[in-house]
């Protein structure tokens, strides 16, 4: 089982669509959580840290529930320019130092 | 402009060469990353550097080495290149709290041949 799983896409949604994605990881000691943008060929950005209590950023809302180890990513409004894969990501702490895990990517694409 | 820069950007290489991707920091993070990106393996750590004078294996550290030359720099060696290592190597750094994300150099695109 993968440490953390997102359902690959793509998401096609016309623009102005609300979009939802989707993620689970398999390790409870996970300490933090993150969601990535990554434009074709380009580096991973950050978007967003993802907090307990839950978060927004202008049209970009992060929920996480620790119970169900399960994140969630809300776009409302999406644009043509929030085309992109999106990315799960969690942090372990090990003795090393912490460590983040990427899912795979979820891949958006907004239409006219 | 601050950030992670990684050199080159792209290298085509034949299989048994030898190489160093480059990777600087001017943020003085302490901790740094090597990880390579493969079309449905999302990215997957390599190596990392969790202070100056530490390195420690990731999640596919076979065929690489790695060395931080000093706080800014953290290199990846492949020593004799095989077509299995044809990936996109991104270099990260992170300044070593569990609640910070990291900031990713721009990727080189290596292919072995």
């Amino acid at each position: 089982r993968k440490e953390v799983e997102q359902d690959p896409g793509p998401f096609n949604v016309p623009e102005g669509a609300t979009v939802a994605f989707n993620c689970t990881y398999s390790n409870s000691a996970s300490q933090s959580f993150f969601w990535y943008r990554q434009d074709c060929r380009k580096e991973p950005k950050l978007l967003m840290s993802v907090y307990s209590s839950g978060n927004e950023d202008g049209r970009f809302t992060a929920q996480l529930n620790r119970a169900s180890q399960y994140i969630s990513l809300l776009i409302r409004d999406s644009k043509l320019s929030d085309s992109a894969t999106y990315l799960c990501v969690v942090n372990i702490l090990t003795g090393g130092g912490n460590k983040l895990t990427f899912g795979t990517g979820t891949q958006l694409k907004v239409e006219l | 402009n601050a950030g992670v820069t990684q050199t080159p950007k792209f290298q085509v290489l034949k299989t048994g060469q030898s190489m160093t991707l480059q990777c600087a920091q001017d943020m003085n993070h302490n901790s740094m990353y090597w990880y390579r990106q493969d079309p449905g393996m999302g990215l997957r750590l390599i190596y990392y550097s969790a202070s100056e004078g530490t390195t420690d294996k990731g999640e596919v550290p076979n065929g690489y080495n790695v060395s931080r030359l000093n706080k800014r720099e953290f290199s990846l060696r492949l020593e004799s290149a095989a077509p299995s290592q044809t990936s996109v190597y991104f270099c990260a750094s992170a300044e070593g709290g569990s609640s910070i994300g990291y900031t990713f150099g721009s990727g080189t695109r290596l292919t072995v041949v």
